[in-house]
């Protein structure tokens, strides 16, 4: 069964440094996307980054990156520079198969990350 | 551009009233739309999808129900709320066929059963 983990519930980070949340994956499909969503306190979920599984190159998207390991099937994502507008939930998410009209999401339990000044 | 609307933003009910959540799309056709639900601290549940009008898929047993009466109109209800139907429910959608395309959320419900 296909199967998203963060194992961290919560991450501190001192402003203006990098830090790194972390997700692993389980699939049997050779096919897979994975997306990175950011969730502030005040609920609407913010979509920050896609990596496809065929793709060679790890995704960026401004000030953040995924390094994504596929054969430690790990996607995880990296903020640099950590502003305090970064604090928030951060959930990792596996589209499941390929083609077909779904594109279904599983997500992960979250890491709260909380940028210190 | 596409937008996604969903109310009411808060929602206080008594246990054993009906419900009704409301989620349209403007800016794009033939979405896929979601229903999904998020206890307090926790991951996202996929309730329902939809790959078109009338066309719903259940992914768990629940108290609760969906419809899609249009293209880009997504209903959550339900005959009888229970308390454990509280929680955050948050509506998306995304482009069919397309499976490197993100889902894009509203801004969620509040549902709160008394």
């Amino acid at each position: 069964a296909q199967k998203i983990t963060q194992t961290q519930p919560g991450m501190f980070v001192q402003e203006k440094e990098a830090v790194t949340l972390d997700c692993t994956y389980d699939t049997s499909d050779p096919s897979y996307g994975l997306f990175w969503y950011k969730q502030p306190s005040s609920g609407e979920m913010i979509f920050l980054i896609y990596q496809g599984s065929y793709d060679q190159q790890n995704a960026t998207e401004g000030r953040y990156s995924l390094n994504f390991q596929k054969a430690r099937k790990s996607a995880n994502l990296v903020i640099s520079a950590s502003q305090l507008g970064d604090s928030a939930m951060y959930f990792c998410a596996m589209r499941e198969g390929y083609g077909g009209a779904t594109n279904k999401l599983i997500f992960g339990t979250g890491t709260l990350l909380a940028v210190q000044p | 551009s596409q937008t996604i609307h969903q109310w009411p933003a808060t929602l206080v009910q008594p246990v054993g009233s009906p419900l009704s959540l409301e989620c349209t799309v403007e800016g794009t056709s033939n979405p896929n739309l979601y229903w999904y639900r998020q206890a307090a601290g926790r991951g996202l549940q996929l309730l329902f999808y939809s790959v078109g009008i009338g066309q719903i898929s259940s992914e768990v047993p629940q108290n609760l129900s969906a419809s899609r009466p249009q293209d880009r109109q997504f209903i959550l209800s339900s005959k009888k709320l229970l308390l454990s139907d509280s929680g955050f429910y948050l509506c998306a959608w995304s482009v069919q066929e397309e499976v490197n395309q993100p889902q894009h959320f509203g801004d969620g419900t509040r549902l709160s059963i008394l």
